[in-house]
Protein backbone atom coordinates (compact mmCIF):
# COMPACT_ATOMS: atom_id res chain seq x y z
CA UNK A 1 0.00 0.00 0.00
CA UNK A 2 1.23 3.40 -0.55
CA UNK A 3 1.89 5.79 2.55
CA UNK A 4 3.36 9.48 2.58
CA UNK A 5 5.70 10.89 4.78
CA UNK A 6 6.48 14.11 5.64
CA UNK A 7 8.55 15.97 8.46
CA UNK A 8 9.12 17.24 10.80
CA UNK A 9 5.84 17.36 12.36
CA UNK A 10 6.34 20.72 13.82
CA UNK A 11 9.27 23.30 13.37
CA UNK A 12 9.70 26.90 14.96
CA UNK A 13 12.08 28.67 13.20
CA UNK A 14 13.15 32.38 13.39
CA UNK A 15 12.99 34.98 10.57
CA UNK A 16 15.74 35.06 7.85
CA UNK A 17 16.88 31.26 8.41
CA UNK A 18 16.17 28.88 5.87
CA UNK A 19 13.71 26.32 5.65
CA UNK A 20 13.86 22.90 4.11
CA UNK A 21 10.45 20.59 4.65
CA UNK A 22 10.80 16.62 3.34
CA UNK A 23 7.79 14.85 1.84
CA UNK A 24 8.60 11.31 0.63
CA UNK A 25 6.09 8.39 -1.00
CA UNK A 26 6.22 5.11 -0.61
CA UNK A 27 4.67 1.83 -2.79
CA UNK A 28 4.02 4.02 -5.83
CA UNK A 29 5.55 5.28 -8.73
CA UNK A 30 5.59 8.42 -11.13
CA UNK A 31 3.08 10.01 -8.60
CA UNK A 32 1.89 13.69 -8.85
CA UNK A 33 3.13 15.61 -5.69
CA UNK A 34 1.71 18.58 -4.23
CA UNK A 35 2.40 21.34 -1.47
CA UNK A 36 -0.16 23.00 0.27
CA UNK A 37 -0.49 25.76 2.90
CA UNK A 38 -3.23 27.13 5.57
CA UNK A 39 -2.66 29.69 6.93
CA UNK A 40 -4.32 29.92 10.82
CA UNK A 41 -7.99 29.31 10.17
CA UNK A 42 -8.12 30.00 6.42
CA UNK A 43 -8.57 26.76 4.11
CA UNK A 44 -5.85 25.12 1.94
CA UNK A 45 -3.93 27.18 -0.87
CA UNK A 46 -1.52 25.12 -3.64
CA UNK A 47 1.64 26.50 -3.66
CA UNK A 48 3.44 23.52 -5.99
CA UNK A 49 2.83 20.54 -8.12
CA UNK A 50 5.05 18.13 -9.86
CA UNK A 51 4.28 16.10 -12.21
CA UNK A 52 7.91 14.26 -12.70
CA UNK A 53 11.32 14.55 -11.84
CA UNK A 54 13.12 17.89 -11.90
CA UNK A 55 9.46 19.33 -13.07
CA UNK A 56 7.99 21.99 -11.08
CA UNK A 57 5.17 24.24 -11.09
CA UNK A 58 4.70 27.41 -8.86
CA UNK A 59 1.15 28.56 -8.26
CA UNK A 60 1.46 31.84 -6.57
CA UNK A 61 4.59 34.17 -6.25
CA UNK A 62 6.29 33.90 -2.59
CA UNK A 63 9.40 33.09 -0.79
CA UNK A 64 9.22 29.51 -1.23
CA UNK A 65 11.24 27.29 -3.95
CA UNK A 66 9.99 23.46 -4.58
CA UNK A 67 12.43 20.51 -6.05
CA UNK A 68 11.84 17.49 -7.07
CA UNK A 69 15.61 15.69 -7.07
CA UNK A 70 13.69 12.08 -7.04
CA UNK A 71 10.56 10.20 -8.24
CA UNK A 72 8.99 9.99 -4.73
CA UNK A 73 11.07 12.89 -2.92
CA UNK A 74 9.30 16.44 -2.92
CA UNK A 75 11.28 19.21 -0.84
CA UNK A 76 10.11 22.70 0.33
CA UNK A 77 12.44 25.61 0.83
CA UNK A 78 13.02 28.89 1.74
CA UNK A 79 16.24 31.20 1.61
CA UNK A 80 14.81 33.41 4.39
CA UNK A 81 11.61 32.48 5.86
CA UNK A 82 9.49 35.54 6.82
CA UNK A 83 6.82 35.79 9.52
CA UNK A 84 3.62 35.26 6.30
CA UNK A 85 5.54 32.09 5.84
CA UNK A 86 4.06 30.71 8.98
CA UNK A 87 1.42 28.02 8.57
CA UNK A 88 0.29 24.01 8.17
CA UNK A 89 2.33 22.49 5.17
CA UNK A 90 0.96 19.55 3.86
CA UNK A 91 2.53 17.66 0.90
CA UNK A 92 0.13 15.42 -1.07
CA UNK A 93 0.27 12.37 -3.38
CA UNK A 94 -2.33 11.44 -6.57
CA UNK A 95 -2.05 9.99 -9.65
CA UNK A 96 -5.02 9.69 -12.48
CA UNK A 97 -8.62 9.23 -10.79
CA UNK A 98 -7.10 8.16 -7.75
CA UNK A 99 -7.93 10.14 -4.41
CA UNK A 100 -5.44 12.59 -3.28
CA UNK A 101 -3.85 11.57 -0.51
CA UNK A 102 -1.91 14.22 2.36
CA UNK A 103 0.95 13.39 4.63
CA UNK A 104 0.36 14.45 8.46
CA UNK A 105 1.62 18.09 7.96
CA UNK A 106 4.54 20.34 9.09
CA UNK A 107 3.27 23.16 11.35
CA UNK A 108 5.78 26.01 10.79
CA UNK A 109 5.81 28.63 13.27
CA UNK A 110 8.19 31.68 12.04
CA UNK A 111 9.19 33.94 14.90
CA UNK B 1 -10.53 30.81 -12.67
CA UNK B 2 -11.64 27.85 -10.78
CA UNK B 3 -13.34 29.29 -7.37
CA UNK B 4 -15.07 26.71 -5.39
CA UNK B 5 -17.59 28.09 -2.30
CA UNK B 6 -18.79 25.98 0.31
CA UNK B 7 -21.53 27.20 2.42
CA UNK B 8 -22.35 27.42 5.72
CA UNK B 9 -19.06 28.27 6.60
CA UNK B 10 -19.80 27.45 10.35
CA UNK B 11 -22.59 25.06 11.32
CA UNK B 12 -23.22 24.23 15.10
CA UNK B 13 -26.15 22.06 15.17
CA UNK B 14 -27.63 19.26 18.05
CA UNK B 15 -27.25 15.42 17.54
CA UNK B 16 -29.50 13.66 15.92
CA UNK B 17 -30.64 16.51 13.53
CA UNK B 18 -30.03 16.01 9.76
CA UNK B 19 -27.62 18.98 7.78
CA UNK B 20 -26.62 19.59 4.53
CA UNK B 21 -23.07 21.13 3.51
CA UNK B 22 -23.38 22.58 0.00
CA UNK B 23 -20.03 22.64 -2.63
CA UNK B 24 -20.26 25.29 -5.79
CA UNK B 25 -17.96 24.86 -8.34
CA UNK B 26 -17.36 27.35 -10.90
CA UNK B 27 -15.58 26.08 -14.05
CA UNK B 28 -16.08 22.02 -15.01
CA UNK B 29 -14.32 19.50 -13.21
CA UNK B 30 -15.17 15.36 -13.13
CA UNK B 31 -13.38 14.78 -9.98
CA UNK B 32 -14.99 16.16 -6.73
CA UNK B 33 -13.34 15.39 -3.14
CA UNK B 34 -14.39 15.66 0.10
CA UNK B 35 -12.32 15.84 3.20
CA UNK B 36 -12.50 16.18 7.18
CA UNK B 37 -9.82 17.76 8.80
CA UNK B 38 -9.51 17.76 12.63
CA UNK B 39 -8.21 20.27 14.85
CA UNK B 40 -4.22 20.34 14.23
CA UNK B 41 -4.26 17.22 11.98
CA UNK B 42 -4.02 16.54 8.55
CA UNK B 43 -6.65 15.90 6.01
CA UNK B 44 -8.64 12.67 6.06
CA UNK B 45 -10.06 11.74 2.46
CA UNK B 46 -14.03 10.87 2.74
CA UNK B 47 -15.27 10.39 -0.65
CA UNK B 48 -13.88 11.07 -4.45
CA UNK B 49 -17.16 11.47 -6.72
CA UNK B 50 -16.08 10.85 -9.88
CA UNK B 51 -19.16 11.60 -12.54
CA UNK B 52 -22.47 13.01 -12.47
CA UNK B 53 -25.19 11.66 -10.14
CA UNK B 54 -21.90 9.79 -8.26
CA UNK B 55 -23.51 9.36 -4.54
CA UNK B 56 -21.30 7.34 -1.97
CA UNK B 57 -22.15 6.69 1.60
CA UNK B 58 -19.93 6.06 4.71
CA UNK B 59 -21.83 5.49 7.86
CA UNK B 60 -23.72 9.18 8.46
CA UNK B 61 -22.28 10.90 5.89
CA UNK B 62 -23.49 11.13 2.33
CA UNK B 63 -21.95 12.82 -0.97
CA UNK B 64 -23.22 13.46 -4.60
CA UNK B 65 -22.01 15.03 -7.29
CA UNK B 66 -24.46 17.03 -9.87
CA UNK B 67 -21.50 18.05 -12.55
CA UNK B 68 -24.19 20.24 -14.59
CA UNK B 69 -25.07 22.41 -11.68
CA UNK B 70 -21.31 22.04 -10.67
CA UNK B 71 -22.71 21.37 -7.02
CA UNK B 72 -21.59 18.41 -4.32
CA UNK B 73 -23.51 18.03 -1.37
CA UNK B 74 -22.46 16.02 2.25
CA UNK B 75 -25.58 14.90 3.61
CA UNK B 76 -25.71 14.49 7.63
CA UNK B 77 -27.63 11.67 8.99
CA UNK B 78 -28.86 11.70 12.58
CA UNK B 79 -25.73 13.97 13.71
CA UNK B 80 -23.29 12.43 16.48
CA UNK B 81 -20.81 14.47 18.68
CA UNK B 82 -17.89 12.51 16.48
CA UNK B 83 -18.97 13.99 13.04
CA UNK B 84 -17.23 17.31 14.85
CA UNK B 85 -14.87 18.54 12.82
CA UNK B 86 -14.32 21.19 9.20
CA UNK B 87 -15.22 19.39 6.37
CA UNK B 88 -13.42 20.76 2.80
CA UNK B 89 -14.42 19.98 -0.49
CA UNK B 90 -11.81 20.13 -3.58
CA UNK B 91 -12.03 20.21 -6.97
CA UNK B 92 -9.33 18.97 -9.79
CA UNK B 93 -7.88 21.37 -11.83
CA UNK B 94 -7.38 21.04 -15.50
CA UNK B 95 -4.59 22.48 -17.51
CA UNK B 96 -2.75 21.94 -20.67
CA UNK B 97 -0.30 19.40 -18.76
CA UNK B 98 -3.39 17.41 -17.26
CA UNK B 99 -4.57 17.17 -13.38
CA UNK B 100 -2.14 20.23 -11.90
CA UNK B 101 -3.90 20.39 -7.99
CA UNK B 102 -6.80 20.55 -5.89
CA UNK B 103 -8.71 24.29 -5.25
CA UNK B 104 -10.44 23.74 -1.60
CA UNK B 105 -13.20 25.50 -0.60
CA UNK B 106 -12.61 27.11 3.02
CA UNK B 107 -14.51 24.30 4.26
CA UNK B 108 -17.44 24.22 6.72
CA UNK B 109 -16.46 24.29 10.51
CA UNK B 110 -19.00 21.79 11.76
CA UNK B 111 -20.11 21.47 15.47
CA UNK B 112 -22.45 19.01 16.89
CA UNK B 113 -23.73 19.59 20.45
CA UNK B 114 -25.28 16.74 22.90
Amino acid sequence: SQTIHQWPATLVQPVGSPLSLECTVEGTSNPNLYWYRQAAGRGLQLLFYSVGIGQISSEVPQNLSASRPQDRQFILSSKKLLLSDSGFYLCAWGRGNTEAFFGQGTRLTVV
Amino acid sequence: ELKVEQNPLFLSMQEGKNYTIYCNYSTTSDRLYWYRQDPGKSLESLFVLLSNGAVKQEGRLMASLDTKARLSTLHITAAVHDLSATYFCAVVRYSGGGADGLTFGKGTHLIIQP
